[in-house]
């Protein structure tokens, strides 16, 4: 079981630039999350879907797009890269239930020049 | 949003317990206590939760005051790999698992 996977690993971007981290769950979870963490910082909730074809925004959502077309996979699009979004991404998943824990991946280290 | 106050950091020494207190005065009566865990370059980890009693897995116990203004999550045995930063965080049910996730506690383990 891969469990949360996150590609790619490491990406280093010049302001204004594109790209799109991916994120896939092969446990069948109905929720999927992108968070991100600062250094010495807790994780802030970017976009979070409840289930295929559903996104809603989360805490910090400026400058990233969602869309969940598959229960697998809940790609994160920045669509003009900026400085300020130098960061670690992480993803999660959980099933639906009440108090399912989180499952996340290992993150995905976004540096922005 | 109901918030927790943790301890900056927390220092103990290997195959001894480590008790990392929260505080939550303003939880309320639908709020679960979740406590999760970030090792070095890792994702998250989900440790124990619990509503009003005391709870124990193969990780950690969760002891919660009576009042549940507070907690404290113990490791009985800690491991150099326990060094991580712990999280204490309110979750209420059917949240859809919009954790929110404060600055937590580093643990330091001295062999």
């Amino acid at each position: 079981n891969a469990g949360v996977t996150q590609t790619p690993k490491f990406q280093v971007l010049k302001t204004g630039q594109s790209m799109t981290l991916q994120c896939a769950q092969d446990m069948n979870h109905e929720y999927m999350s992108w968070y991100r963490q600062d250094p010495g910082m807790g994780l802030r909730l970017i976009h979070y879907s409840v289930g295929a074809g559903i996104t809603d925004q989360g805490e910090v959502p400026n400058g990233y797009n969602v869309s969940r077309s598959t229960t697998e996979d809940f790609p994160l699009r920045l669509l003009s890269a900026a400085p300020s979004q130098t960061s670690v991404y992480f993803c999660a998943s959980s099933p639906r239930q009440g108090n399912s824990p989180l499952h996340f991946g290992n993150g995905t280290r976004l540096t922005v020049t | 949003d109901a918030k927790t106050t943790q301890p900056n950091s927390m220092e103990s020494n290997e195959e001894e317990p480590v008790h990392l207190p929260c505080n939550h005065s303003t939880i309320s009566g639908t709020d679960y206590i979740h406590w999760y865990r970030q090792l070095p370059s890792q994702g998250p980890e989900y440790v124990i939760h619990g509503l009003t009693s005391n709870v124990n897995n193969r990780m950690a116990s969760l002891a919660i005051a009576e009042d549940r203004k507070s907690s404290t999550l113990i490791l009985h045995r800690a491991t150099l790999r326990d060094a991580a930063v712990y999280y204490c965080i309110l979750r209420i049910t059917d949240s859809w698992g919009k954790l929110q996730f404060g600055a937590g506690t580093q643990v330091v383990v001295t062999p």
